[in-house]
């Protein structure tokens, strides 16, 4: 079944002590996204990742990090968590060719609370 | 960068009238317009989705309108039934993605099917 798969689907940690959301995708995509979802502010793409070891800035990057040291996988990195990254998170991943194969595949989201 | 307005942020339709959601791009170059779904609690999925090179597609009660010229393309629900209710999001692109191609959403619709 295709799918992309994140980890935890919840989580509450404290201001400053280092987190790590895991994604990863079983169709062989070459896209991959972070978003995060606010109320009133829909979502905001934090990375995106064309392949492997490429890795580039969205709207929101400040205090997040990411890596895609293989196709399938795409973590998302908080080095310090602060209370204001308090929110829906969603990773989504997409085939990058023409007129087939267009859909984005969201993860089921991970919603995480820093105190 | 492309950009895209979604309008409006909140819809309320009584059962069984049309409802309309309209958004708007900037970037002339974009050449695909997916709509996405999102359910209370749950993933974003694709509803629907229409090219350049088409006007108008339809799917039993849903149909998308894209209107090159002016930039703006629309999702149209007719005979709205209470599980239509849920935040649609528009997205606009270009087909083959390339490093500098992001999937840029609006900022979604909650829309409300009262009985």
């Amino acid at each position: 079944e295709a799918q992309v798969t994140q980890n935890p689907r919840y989580l509450i940690t404290v201001t400053g002590k280092k987190l790590t959301v895991t994604c990863s995708q079983n169709m062989n995509h070459e896209y991959m996204s972070w978003y995060r979802q606010d109320p009133g502010l829909g979502l905001r793409q934090i990375y995106y990742s064309m392949n492997v070891e490429v890795t580039d800035k969205g709207d929101v990057p400040e205090g997040y990090k990411v890596s895609r040291k293989e196709k399938r996988n795409f973590p998302l990195i908080l080095e310090s968590p602060s209370p204001n990254q308090t929110s829906l998170y969603f990773c989504a991943s997409t085939y990058t060719g023409e007129m087939w194969n267009t859909e984005a595949f969201f993860g089921q989201g991970t919603r995480l609370t820093v105190v | 960068g492309e950009n895209v307005e979604q309008h409006p942020s909140t819809l309320s339709v009584q059962e069984g009238d049309s409802a309309v959601i309209k958004c708007t791009y900037s970037d002339s170059a974009s050449n695909y317009f997916p709509w996405y779904k999102q359910e209370l609690g749950k993933r974003p999925q694709l509803i629907i989705d229409i090219r350049s090179n088409v006007g108008e597609k339809k799917d039993q009660r849903i149909a998308v309108t894209l209107n090159k010229t002016a930039k703006h393309f629309s999702l149209h629900i007719t005979e709205t039934q209470p599980e239509d209710s849920a935040v649609y999001f528009c997205a606009a692109q270009f087909r083959p993605m390339n490093r500098d191609d992001k999937i840029i959403f609006g900022k979604g619709t909650r829309l409300h099917i009262l009985p």
